[in-house]
């Protein structure tokens, strides 16, 4: 069975500052998905990475997938506090079924 | 463009009691699905539908039930509501069923059971 696991699940950061969550999945799943949640608010999609090497950019944000690893990762670079929000990978399992991870909570501070 | 609409946005039932979450998307998706959202956990997948008339099981499918009989709409039923199922649902779709595309998520329906 296909899981999902991010860290940290906390993450508190100066503005300025560069940082790096962590995505890891137990099978193989050649889709990985990130997103974004505001408090009270529904999930805005930020990347689709589709295969191995994948790397995609938005601003302050980057994400990369190593399948190999089973590893993808979303880097902050020189942050802000609009960055400031709850971040999901997910991936893919049998094409029809998303597994999410538990969320990093992003709280970027002056 | 709407986008996902889900109705309604609060909800407070008594153990037992039966109701629908309505979800429709006017993008002529094809994929549609249901999660649930708990504290401190990622979402959980309950149902989706990769077409009219198709449905099947996520992760957590127990207690609930859904249909899909337009490409619009794709309603959730809770058959006799529990604690267990106090939690925020969120209806998504997306245009591909063969997923390869992000999905778009509805504004979410805050359920509590009492």
């Amino acid at each position: 069975e296909l899981k999902v696991e991010q860290n940290p699940l906390f993450l508190s950061m100066q503005e300025g500052k560069n940082y790096t969550i962590y995505c890891n999945y137990s099978t193989t799943s050649d889709r990985l998905y990130w997103y974004r949640q505001d408090p009270g608010k529904s999930l805005e999609s930020l990347f689709v990475l589709l295969s191995n090497g994948a790397v995609k950019q938005e601003g302050r944000l980057m994400a990369s997938l190593d399948t190999k690893a089973r590893l993808s990762t979303l880097h902050i670079t020189a942050a802000v506090h609009d960055l400031s929000a709850t971040y999901f990978c997910a991936a893919s399992y049998n094409n029809n079924d998303m597994r999410f991870g538990a969320g990093t909570r992003l709280t970027v501070k002056p | 463009n709407a986008g996902v609409t889900q109705t309604p946005k609060f909800q407070v039932l008594k153990t037992g009691q039966s109701m629908t979450l309505q979800c429709a998307q006017d993008m002529n998706h094809e994929y549609m699905s249901w999660y649930r959202q708990d504290p401190g956990m990622g979402l959980r997948l309950i149902h989706y539908s990769v077409g009219a008339g198709i449905t099947d099981q996520g992760e957590v499918p127990n207690g609930y039930n859904v249909s899909r009989s337009t490409t619009e709409d794709f309603p959730l039923r809770l058959l006799s509501a529990a604690p267990s199922q106090t939690s925020v649902y969120f209806c998504a779709s997306s245009y591909s069923a063969a997923r390869n595309e992000k999905l778009f998520f509805g504004s979410g329906t805050q359920l509590s059971v009492l």
